[in-house]
């Protein structure tokens, strides 16, 4: 079964300082990635997604994620945190073809220091 | 362009009774996935409809169950509730994968239910 592993529960950093999120996944080939942010009180939103090609992908916000397959990991990157960058993370695989159910990680709260 | 909404936003119920949670997908969209995300977790699936039938379910009891309509909406039941059935509950729409589309899910801001 595919899992998802965001080993940071919580993640402090300090405004204009950078920023990467842990993403490891276990699948048997590679699935489709995605990260999402959470606000308080919100659903979820979409920052980025990969599914082929540049293993580099930029979203929104920002953001930007590297797909590395020999580390089965998709971390999510910015180079410099605003406040309002404040919110939870979850990173989700979803199987290629099929359904394509996402399985989402349990998430990383990022809290923002001025 | 209207996005993914649910109603209520908020619901207090007590154990055994039986709850009842709205979806309107984006425009456009034809599947609709509900997911249960408990506190400090990430969402959990529970079930998918397309075309008005439910096409996958997650590992959750037959309590829960569902419908959509031949508008694309959704409802997402659950009977004899449980203090453990606390949770938000968030509805995600999309458009049909087993038609070849790449469509990431666009999520509502969720129905937050509390059972005491």
């Amino acid at each position: 079964a595919q899992s998802v592993t965001q080993p940071d529960i919580h993640i402090t950093v300090s405004e204009g300082a950078s920023l990467e999120l842990r993403c490891n996944y276990s699948y048997g080939a590679t699935p489709y990635l995605f990260w999402y942010v959470q606000s308080p009180g919100q659903g979820l939103q979409l920052l980025l997604k990969y599914f082929s090609g540049d293993t580099l992908v930029q979203g929104i916000k920002g953001f930007e994620a590297e797909f590395k397959r020999s580390q089965s990991s998709f971390n999510l990157r910015k180079p410099s945190v605003h406040w309002s960058d404040a919110a939870e993370y979850f990173c989700a695989v979803a199987p290629r073809g099929g359904s394509y159910i996402p399985t989402f990680g349990r998430g990383t709260s990022l809290i923002v220091h001025p | 362009d209207a996005g993914v909404t649910q109603s209520p936003t908020h619901l207090i119920k007590t154990r055994g009774q039986q709850v009842t949670l709205r979806c309107s997908p984006k425009s456009g969209h034809d599947t609709v996935s509900w997911y249960q995300q408990a506190l400090g977790q990430g969402p959990q699936f529970i079930f998918q409809y397309y075309e008005e039938e439910e096409r996958q379910r997650g590992n959750f009891p037959d309590r829960f169950s569902g419908h959509q309509f031949p508008n694309y909406s959704s409802e997402l039941n659950v009977n004899a509730l449980l203090l453990g059935d606390s949770a938000l509950y968030l509805c995600a729409s999309s458009l049909d994968p087993r038609q070849g589309y790449n469509s990431p899910l666009h999520f509502g801001n969720g129905t937050r239910l509390t059972v005491t």
